[in-house]
């Protein structure tokens, strides 16, 4: 059982379309992170959310933290082929431990 | 930005043979470093935790005596796949992290075992 459930899995969209990546899970985290990751490289930190109900804007990219600090969302708006690649949401529980989500692979076609 | 560099980048070895990958803080001493493993298209999937001068934590399922995990100082951890057999094939990556501070990662070692 995966701690950071995230969904879609795979998702494949045209150029110019809207999408959302959920992150959920049944613990509470401090902070949650996502991440941006191209094949063979180490994952690149988009953000971080802090606070319940936050919400960071990265020009195309929305993303939101849950009130009670359990579940995330990454919306982008107008997708384009440079959005490829595997999305991951990532926290630490407590503990000192880190862990991944499922991950979302995204695939926009020009 | 700190820096984590991980080598080797890629390795080849023969089936029953020892491969040891390391992880270098660069500029800053990591209190905890993490070691993930991936396959292709999927998340990365925590192995094991490791404090310097302390036994790594390893997570359900992860074999301790397959994986070994040294972190014998503030800059240095280092992952040896015992042994290793085809299945061990996969991408292994590691990051560092400083008190309670954002993770940096290295680039990844891809294993291939034949």
């Amino acid at each position: 059982t995966q701690l950071l459930e995230q969904s879609p899995q795979f998702l494949s969209i045209q150029e110019g379309e809207n999408l959302t990546v959920y992150c959920n899970s049944s613990s509470v985290f401090s902070s949650l992170q996502w991440y941006r990751q191209e094949p063979g490289e180490g994952p690149v930190l988009l953000v971080t959310v802090v606070t319940g109900g936050e919400v960071k804007k990265l020009k195309r990219l929305t993303f939101q933290f849950g009130d009670a600090r359990k579940d995330s969302s990454l919306h982008i708006t107008a997708a384009q082929p440079g959005d490829t690649g595997l999305y991951l949401c990532a926290g630490d529980p407590g503990g000192n431990q880190f862990y991944f989500g499922t991950g979302t692979s995204l695939t926009v076609i020009p | 930005g700190a820096v984590v560099s991980q080598h080797p980048s890629w390795v080849i070895c023969k089936s029953g043979t020892s491969v040891k990958i390391e992880c270098r803080s660069l500029d800053f001493q990591a209190t905890t470093m993490f070691w993930y493993r991936q396959f292709p298209k999927q998340s990365l999937m925590l192995m094991a935790t490791s404090n310097e001068g302390s036994k790594a934590t390893y997570e359900q399922g992860v074999e301790k005596d397959k994986f070994l995990i040294n972190h014998a100082s503030l800059t240095l951890s280092t992952l040896t796949v015992t042994s290793a057999h085809p299945e061990d094939s996969s991408f292994y990556i590691c990051s560092a992290r400083r008190g309670f501070e954002k993770l940096f990662f290295g680039s990844g070692t891809q294993l291939s075992v034949l």
